[in-house]
């Protein structure tokens, strides 16, 4: 099956702080997990993935965690800026290149 | 990204009228997704299609219809547009594996 997610809903953090978002997942199948950003009005974009035979990735401010046996996943930005407000979505891939989203977290960084 | 574009950007269309959104890429991507946005809702997968001439449901396909006779081209058509088809709609696609590219949406009001 295909589910999906996020907490919190809505995450404030002060300009220089870090902020996690954490998503669980119920498809014990998946092996792929995307990140997406999507600022207001626009397409989302994929930032970050990763795969179930690894267990952390980075990409200068960003990283994504992921731990199978718990069945859940990160991401983690460190050093926010007032561009990282957006709402962040994550995925799973439930076969078939198919993606299950979760319904997106809001994040806003305070100057 | 240019290499995927959606036409229209807007759309206001009467209730019982039929609608097509168009989607282009311009990649040769095998894959090809239609995805409704709404509020509370995140990302939901109404039909997508694994090449030319295959097309399968997602989630949501009721009211909806696709076709794929060309790789870059992936219509689709609501039959007799209801205004619970109010919505954003993505058009993405990719290569399989790997988390793929959205396009710049349409959004479609039904009145």
């Amino acid at each position: 099956g295909e589910n999906v997610e996020q907490h919190p809903s809505t995450l404030s953090v002060q300009e220089g702080d870090s902020a996690v978002i954490k998503c669980t997942y119920s498809d014990s199948a998946s092996n792929y997990f995307p990140w997406y950003k999507q600022e207001l009005g626009k397409r989302p974009q994929l930032i970050i993935d990763i795969r179930s035979n690894v267990g952390e990735k980075k990409d200068q401010r960003i990283a994504v965690t992921l731990n199978k046996t718990a069945k859940h996943f990160s991401l983690h930005i460190t050093e926010t800026q007032p561009e990282d407000s957006a709402v962040y979505f994550c995925a799973e891939d439930y076969g078939n290149n198919r993606l299950a989203f979760g319904k997106g977290n809001q994040v806003v960084v305070i100057p | 990204d240019a290499g995927i574009t959606q036409s229209p950007r807007y759309k206001i269309t009467e209730t019982g009228r039929q609608v097509t959104l168009m989607c282009h890429q311009t990649w040769s991507h095998s894959y090809m997704f239609w995805y409704r946005q709404d509020l509370g809702h995140g990302l939901r997968l109404i039909y997508y299609s694994a090449a030319a001439d295959i097309t399968d449901k997602g989630e949501v396909p009721d009211g909806y219809v696709v076709s794929r006779s060309k790789t870059e081209n992936f219509p689709l058509t609501l039959e007799s547009a209801t205004r619970s088809q109010t919505s954003v709609y993505f058009c993405a696609s990719g290569t399989g594996g790997i988390g793929y590219t959205f396009g710049s949406g349409t959004r479609l009001t039904v009145v």
